[in-house]
């Protein structure tokens, strides 16, 4: 089945260790997101890229970064991650286009946890 | 920025038909409104989308008032499974490169 996979399900860092959290997906679509969920609150989205053009919110810290080296695969890297960037990740595809639903495919997320 | 209010929490008896409400009261001419589920530690999930028709598919139903300033998602027979957290989302469709900005939600809870 087409589907967008994180991995890990949980991650487990020290404060100021980097870190990067990987998605991909089976579905070719062309957009892929990043959200971040605290407990409690609604997802928010830090940036997505649309094909290779990357997309930055403006309140999105400079401390987190994004690559995506092909179409399938995106990652998440938190430079110096804080007790306050501890959250669910979660990632999303969605594909643009005329007629289309520009509906978005989340993935199952992963839970990152800094000691 | 979400522009949506919803109530925070609803239940309903299993078997019974859901009417999650939402107001939109501010919604432009070319905004869409999508429904979107999240249950409990997983991702979102779609569930339908419109613009001013009601709308149908297997999940749930959607209508949209003549003034479109406010909607309803209808879960026809709610089942336990469907106990999850509902979020409606206004959006243009493809003009913003699909960004999604959630409200906190209506927690549906399905009881027994």
């Amino acid at each position: 089945d087409a589907m967008v996979i994180q991995n890990p399900r949980y991650q487990v860092t020290q404060f100021g260790k980097p870190v990067t959290l990987s998605c991909s997906q089976t579905l070719n679509h062309n957009v892929m997101y990043w959200y971040q969920q605290k407990s409690s609150q609604a997802p928010k989205l830090l940036f997505h890229y649309y094909d290779k053009d990357f997309n930055n919110e403006a309140d999105t810290p400079d401390n987190f970064q994004s690559r995506r080296p092909n179409t399938s695969f995106c990652f998440l890297d938190i430079r110096s991650p804080g007790l306050g960037d501890a959250a669910m990740y979660l990632c999303a595809t969605s594909t643009l286009s005329t007629g289309n639903t520009d509906t978005q495919y989340f993935g199952p997320g992963t839970r990152l946890t800094v000691l | 920025d979400a522009k949506t209010t919803q109530p925070p929490s609803m239940d309903c008896a299993e078997g019974r038909a859901a009417n999650l409400p939402c107001n939109h009261s501010t919604i432009s001419g070319n905004e869409y409104v999508y429904w979107y589920r999240q249950i409990h530690s997983q991702g979102p999930q779609y569930i339908i989308h419109g613009l001013k028709n009601n709308e149908t598919n297997e999940m749930a139903s959607l209508i949209i008032t003549e003034d479109r300033k406010s909607s309803t998602l209808i879960l026809p027979h709610a089942t336990l499974r469907d106990t999850a957290v509902y979020y409606c989302i206004v959006k243009n469709r493809g003009s913003t490169l699909g960004r999604l900005y959630f409200g906190r939600g209506t927690q549906l809870t399905v009881w027994p």
